[in-house]
């Protein structure tokens, strides 16, 4: 059973446009979500994080929106660059837990 | 990355041998993770430990032991490697609340 569903599993943009990746999750103890950024060969790394208590949180050109009600959240890149490809991961965790449940990732690649 | 070693970065083995997988880090952190990367199948919990001695499984943890004798240290087994743990093994550390420092990978084919 797959608690953190994500999609696209891989997008295409050009320079400048803005990828949207989207995740849903069952769990309703979920009260924290994060979003990784990985680049070929190595490990994925934080990149930002929102809690239920906010619908938006920006960092630099990266929002996430969180919708609690349909138990959604996604992550939007403005102005995206071609340094931003790579594979982006979404996941969920609860207070209590010491487990991070992620989603299957998204392949990003930005087309000059 | 922020203190984390993992050892080997690329190992070739046969089925039936045993392999053992290391994470070292040098921030006394307590938690540690040991995740794999499939494709399609994203980032998948293995076993984590939360102190020395006291380790816990994750979703896939079938075929998988673990050992933390060391806070510094946390080593993943495998007893008899199977061509279907052929991955890319990543070890991660929590920190501050909730947030994970990932290793560089440790990537594993068993033929």
């Amino acid at each position: 059973q797959q608690q953190v569903k994500q999609s696209p599993q891989s997008l295409i943009v050009q320079k400048g446009g803005i990828p949207i990746i989207n995740c849903a999750y069952e769990n309703t103890a979920f009260d924290y979500f994060p979003w990784y950024q990985q680049f070929p060969g190595k490990g994925p790394a934080l990149l930002i994080a929102i809690r239920p208590d906010v619908s938006e949180k920006k960092e630099g050109r990266f929002t996430i929106s969180f919708n609690k009600s349909a138990k959604q959240f996604s992550l939007h890149i403005m102005d995206s660059q071609p340094g931003d490809s790579a594979t982006y991961f979404c996941a969920a965790s609860r207070a209590g837990n010491e487990k991070l449940t992620f989603g299957t990732g998204t392949r990003l690649t930005i087309i000059p | 990355d922020a203190g984390i070693t993992q050892s080997p970065r690329h190992k070739v083995t046969e089925t039936g041998t045993p392999v053992t997988l290391r994470c070292h880090q040098t921030e006394n952190h307590r938690y540690m993770y040991w995740y794999r990367q499939d494709p399609g199948h994203g980032l998948r919990l293995i076993h984590y430990s939360y102190g020395v001695k006291d380790t816990d499984k994750g979703e896939v943890s079938d075929g998988y032991s673990v050992s933390r004798s060391k806070t510094e240290d946390f080593l993943l087994t495998l007893e008899s490697a199977t061509s279907s743990q052929t991955s890319v093994y990543f070890c991660a550390i929590r920190q501050g609340d909730r947030d994970y420092t990932f290793g560089s990978g440790t990537r594993l084919t068993v033929v």
